[in-house]
């Protein structure tokens, strides 16, 4: 099965700060790669999906680029709201697979 | 408005069976797959198997067969996820979610508010 790798796991950034989280597929996945956030205690909610196509209502500070095996979930700049963990989805068949997750916090 | 509410909260012994729910509204519950994420304390999402309850057809992650199954009753528009016989290492939160199309090379666009399940002696 097609294993997905995020990095870092964790990073510390400031206020305004630009933010990039990876995400690798083991295999080629082409687009099928959705970015989900999770904030403490509250349920997933989803980001972006195609790769690069933003969910309807979410921030346009929010983007994802990539195809094939390696992808990529920026934030222009950092707000206090976007404390979270992030993670990366691949969807392309059925097992689906999560990457383990980065977690963002404000230095 | 889309909705998918799970049943309460649960604290099982190790050994019990359980049977955990997940009701489908606001859209054709029939059309679109439903699956479950596992978050084990502290830990991160994992995909454990989705549902087509137009047709049960049912996928799972090869690190959950076996473990438990996932029905549906398209009669009343809800997905189940259930154990035989619970372990201590199955306390998690579970969620169910609904991928956004009628294939199974969606994301989860909709997601339920979780269901705790504890499992202590």
């Amino acid at each position: 099965d097609i294993q997905m790798t995020q990095s870092p796991s964790s990073l510390s950034a400031s206020v305004g700060d630009r933010v990039t989280i990876t995400c690798r597929a083991s295999q080629g996945i082409s687009n099928y790669l959705a970015w989900y956030q999770q904030k403490p205690g509250k349920v997933p909610k989803l980001l972006i999906y195609a790769a690069s196509t933003l969910q309807s209502g979410v921030p346009s500070r929010f983007s994802g680029s990539g195809s094939g095996t390696d992808f990529t979930l920026t934030i222009s700049s950092l707000q206090p709201e976007d404390v979270a963990t992030y993670y990366c989805q691949k969807y392309n068949s059925a097992p689906q697979a999560f990457g383990q997750g980065t977690k963002v916090e404000i230095k | 408005e889309v909705q998918l509410v799970q049943s309460g909260a649960e604290v099982k012994k190790p050994g019990e069976s359980l049977k955990i729910s997940c009701k489908g509204s606001g859209y054709s519950f029939t059309s679109y797959w439903i699956g479950w994420v596992r978050q084990m304390p502290g830990k991160g999402l994992e995909w454990m198997g989705i549902i087509y309850p137009g047709d049960s057809d049912t996928r799972y992650s090869p690190s959950f067969q076996g473990q438990v199954t996932i029905s549906a009753d398209k009669s009343i528009s809800t997905a189940y996820l259930q154990w035989s016989s619970l372990k201590a290492s199955d306390t998690a939160m579970y969620y169910c979610a609904r991928l956004s199309g009628s294939y199974y090379t969606s994301p989860f666009d909709y997601w339920g508010q979780g269901t705790l399940v504890t499992v202590s002696s």
